[in-house]
């Protein structure tokens, strides 16, 4: 399978805990986003990597989210200390470089805060 | 701040017929456009993408771009009750996409 993974699907967290979401890109793809969705709402941008190098971070995105990219292939998304606001669909993505702007979706993770 | 605008809808299109969804943008500047169509519960799919002004047919879908309007549009003749779900606008600002809201599409037998 050639496409974008997601894992887990699913998380349900109690208020106040971490969780960490992890993506494993199309392989030849270089450029990986986060995104973050709610019902009735298109993808919100959080963080954009191309390889290792996160190039930018929304400016909407609290300090309690981070991101790695390590060796420039899968990535992690952790967050802090969750709210019950932060209870959405995370979405990973991928594409090509600079030409292809083509993006291709994981399944997603479904966070729920309690 | 750059905005893609779509009528949330939702939008009640019998079956057979075809369906019209519309989407504005603000940046003047952005070169491609792409549809996603996104299921319940589900991440969104690329169906169709679009960098010339004019139409681009993909079998029972077609992409229209006009860029001196900042005007794209989906059509999807013969509709199928499959097609029921949220067609998402996006477009392409620099190295990222801004994304419109979506509009719910319901295919009624």
């Amino acid at each position: 399978d050639t496409g974008v993974s997601q894992d887990p699907r699913h998380k349900i967290t109690k208020r106040g805990q971490n969780v960490t979401f992890r993506c494993d890109p199309i392989s030849e793809h270089n450029r990986l986003y986060w995104y973050r969705q709610t019902l009735g709402q298109g993808p919100e941008f959080l963080t954009y990597f191309q390889n290792e190098a996160q190039l930018e971070k929304s400016r909407l995105l609290s300090d309690r989210f981070s991101a790695e990219r390590p060796k420039g292939s899968f990535s992690t998304l952790e967050i802090q200390r969750t709210e019950q606001g932060d209870s959405a669909m995370y979405l990973c993505a991928s594409r090509r470089g600079v030409g292809n702007e083509k993006l291709f979706f994981g399944s997603g993770t479904q966070l729920s805060v309690l | 701040q750059k905005e893609v605008e779509q009528n949330s809808g939702p939008l009640s299109v019998p079956e057979g017929a075809i369906a019209s969804l519309n989407c504005t943008y603000s940046d003047r500047g952005s070169q491609s456009f792409f549809w996603y169509r996104q299921y319940s519960g589900k991440s969104p799919e690329l169906i169709m993408s679009i960098y010339s002004n004019g139409d681009k047919e993909d079998g029972r879908f077609t992409a229209q771009l006009n860029k001196a309007s900042q005007y794209v549009s989906l059509l999807i003749r013969d509709s199928q009750p499959s097609d029921s779900a949220t067609y998402l606008c996006a477009v392409a600002s620099n190295y990222q996409l801004i994304w419109g809201a979506g509009t719910k599409l319901i295919i009624k037998p």
